[in-house]
């Protein structure tokens, strides 16, 4: 079946570096979505990129949709502790379920 | 608005035993899907219902696991004879249109021992 591959699946950076977490598929994606999971805590909604070659901009989150669909990235500019957690990306596929990436988990030292 | 709710938010069970999980939707949300989560992993699809109806449950294993959302109540994730395998988190999920995300209940932290 369809496979969402993330990385990198660690991720330490000290606070005010930046951090970057790719997707990337094999066939074309129709959609993706990010969602970000606090330690013990649940998936957060945080946005979906549907066209080819989009970027989206939350604060100091950068999300983009490779021109091919077949990738996505999710940035993040001078990185906080607030920002500490896995973030997944997943594609909503036919049928409404999500295929999620394994996760990129972020510590960020003070 | 509530969010979507979730309980028990931690449940031991003994192998062999039966776990009932519950999962009420967000207020005006009509579809809800379960998902399993293993230590240090993504999350994998299991079951998606609509009031009545299992629409997908191509993730569900063959044996031991039902899912039902009936007219009145919350969706119900049962597991039956427990294995300690069954260990995991296992959130729900409800959207009110598939396609514009989903918001996610705070999950059931099952321990099998």
């Amino acid at each position: 079946g369809q496979q969402v591959m993330q990385i990198p699946q660690y991720q330490h950076v000290q606070e005010g570096e930046d951090f970057t977490t790719y997707c990337n598929s094999s066939t074309t994606l129709s959609n993706i979505q990010w969602y970000k999971q606090r330690p013990g805590g649940h998936p957060v909604f945080l946005i979906q990129l549907v066209k080819s070659g989009e970027v989206k901009k939350q604060k100091r989150l950068t999300f983009q949709f490779g021109e091919a669909k077949k990738n996505s990235s999710l940035h993040i500019t001078a990185t906080q502790t607030t920002d500490v957690g896995t973030y997944f990306c997943a594609e909503e596929t036919s049928g409404s379920r999500l295929t999620f990436g394994e996760g990129t988990q972020l510590t960020v030292n003070p | 608005n509530a969010g979507v709710m979730q309980n028990p938010r931690h449940l031991v069970r003994r192998r062999g035993q039966e776990a009932r999980l519950r999962c009420s939707p967000m207020k005006g949300h009509s579809h809800v899907y379960w998902y399993r989560q293993l230590p240090e992993e993504g999350l994998k699809f299991m079951v998606y219902l609509q009031k009545e109806n299992i629409i997908d449950e191509s993730g569900m294993p063959k044996e031991r696991f039902s899912a039902e959302f009936p007219k009145e109540g919350p969706s119900i994730l049962r597991i039956q004879q427990v294995v300690r395998g069954d260990s995991a988190a296992y959130f729900c999920a409800s959207s009110s249109t598939p396609g514009w995300g989903y918001t996610f209940g705070s999950g059931t932290r099952l321990t099998v021992v």
